[in-house]
């Protein structure tokens, strides 16, 4: 079976510009959390969804947003990209966003913000 | 607030040995921990999650413990190889905030020399 996915692998973007990132969990799993991990950091949290709906939110502006779609795929988008948002985003999928499941992570997708 | 600190942030072992890496976390209140292992500019690979109930879980060369009164856990390595060069990250998720979401310590960063 496949892992997580996420695409695109790399990416950059200037200053100012809007970014949209991609995440399909295992297949069978409903729940996807996004996470952000800059440079000597561990990841931060960003979101939780489940069945479409968010289900947590961690310390990040309002620039940052996304959705879940029926097939349980994700998106996480981010406006007005600063500097700052150059990180390594990475999804992770669960069964149902219980904390007693497992959870398992994609490869990420590097953003470099000039 | 729940904090994770891991020591030592690197550790430099010649092949073959046994090592301890340790987590910490200030608030003894989760439902589980995870290890994990990440591989440079990649994504996390789950290692072992150990409930709250439980005192231990192991895989392969791998084990680890889990004292949550005491706030801490081990992630014990055995026979350590050049391949397992790589950091390796703990995670908790704790009651309250959003359900499900890890929160991370920065990692220790473990080199093996052949």
């Amino acid at each position: 079976d496949a892992g997580v996915t996420q695409s695109p692998t790399h990416l950059i973007k200037t200053r100012g510009q809007q970014v949209t990132l991609r995440c399909s969990p295992i297949s069978g799993h409903k729940s996807v959390s996004w996470y952000q991990q800059v440079l000597g950091q561990g990841p931060q949290f960003i979101f939780q969804y489940y069945e479409k709906e968010e289900r947590g939110r961690g310390n990040f502006p309002d620039r940052f947003s996304a959705r879940q779609f029926p097939n349980y795929s994700s998106e996480l988008n981010v406006n007005a990209l600063l500097l700052g948002d150059s990180a390594l985003y990475l999804c992770a999928s669960s069964l149902d966003g219980s904390p007693r499941w497992e959870q398992y992570f994609g490869p990420g997708t590097r953003l470099t913000v000039t | 607030k729940q904090e994770v600190t891991q020591i030592p942030a690197a550790l430099s072992v010649p092949e073959g040995e046994n090592l301890v890496l340790n987590c910490s976390f200030t608030d003894s209140a989760i439902y589980n921990l995870q290890w994990f292992r990440q591989d440079p500019g990649k994504g996390l690979t789950s290692l072992l999650l150990i409930q709250s109930s439980q005192r231990e879980q192991t895989s392969g060369r791998l084990n680890a413990s889990l004292d949550k009164s005491s706030g801490r856990s081990t992630l014990y390595i055995a026979a350590s190889q050049p391949g397992d060069s790589a950091t390796y990250l703990c995670a908790v998720v704790g009651y309250g905030g959003s359900q499900g979401n890890l929160i991370f310590g920065k990692g220790t960063k473990l080199s093996v020399k052949p």
